[in-house]
């Protein structure tokens, strides 16, 4: 069985803050998205990752793919109330078209 | 653009009811297509998903089957539903090529939240 943990589960932090969220698998992945998902609506791609090693950056938000492919990690940097939500890592497992998602993490960003 | 529809936002069945949710994608074609099932605030589990017309992969052995009529409408259907097939449905897509070579986002639809009674 093919797992991407995902941690922390839940994160609540004061305005300002920063904070990183990780995924890691024993599997190697063609690429990595990270998506943030509102209640009750579809998750909302953020960004993908692909080469072992890349960092992508989205204002506040930095993203790194693992050299080994195998793990990714999401930096929030001085978040906002507005980064509020469920934010999902998931790899696309390499030779297929099969995609694994990650348990998510719960973030709440307090004013 | 692509957009990507799924229909009925919410829906609430009786146990042993059957059920057919449906998805359908515009501008684009030849898509690979995904059902997948999330648990409140949790990770979503892939149920299904085809990469053409009647081709259908089965990740989840269960009592759900999926169908792929035409080219960019993806079907979940069951034909007497369980307690446990209440939760949150998602149906993405995504483009396709060599699966070794292969690298595309996935893009959802909205959703349809199941509650079986």
């Amino acid at each position: 069985t093919q797992l991407l943990e995902q941690s922390p589960q839940f994160l609540s932090i004061q305005e300002g803050e920063n904070l990183t969220v990780y995924c890691n698998s024993s599997s190697v992945f063609s690429s990595l998205q990270w998506y943030r998902q509102e209640p009750g609506e579809g998750p909302v791609l953020l960004v993908t990752v692909v080469t072992g090693g890349e960092v992508k950056k989205l204002k506040r938000l930095t993203f790194q793919f693992g050299d080994a492919r195998k793990d990714s990690s999401l930096h929030i940097t001085a978040a906002q109330p507005g980064d509020t939500g469920l934010y999902l890592c998931a790899g696309l497992i390499a030779g297929t078209y099969k995609y694994i998602f990650g348990t998510g993490t719960r973030l709440k960003v307090l004013a | 653009s692509q957009t990507i529809h799924q229909w009925p936002a919410t829906l609430v069945q009786p146990v042993g009811s059957p059920l057919s949710l449906e998805c359908t994608v515009e501008g684009t074609s030849n898509p690979n297509l995904y059902w997948y099932r999330q648990a409140a605030g949790r990770g979503l589990q892939l149920l299904f998903y085809s990469v053409g017309i009647g081709q259908i992969s089965s990740e989840v052995p269960q009592n759900l089957s999926a169908s792929r009529p035409q080219d960019r409408q993806f079907i979940l259907s069951s034909k007497k539903l369980l307690l446990s097939d209440s939760g949150f449905y998602l149906c993405a897509w995504s483009g396709t090529g060599d699966p070794y070579s292969f690298s595309y986002e996935q893009y959802f639809g909205p959703g349809t939240r199941l509650t079986v009674t």
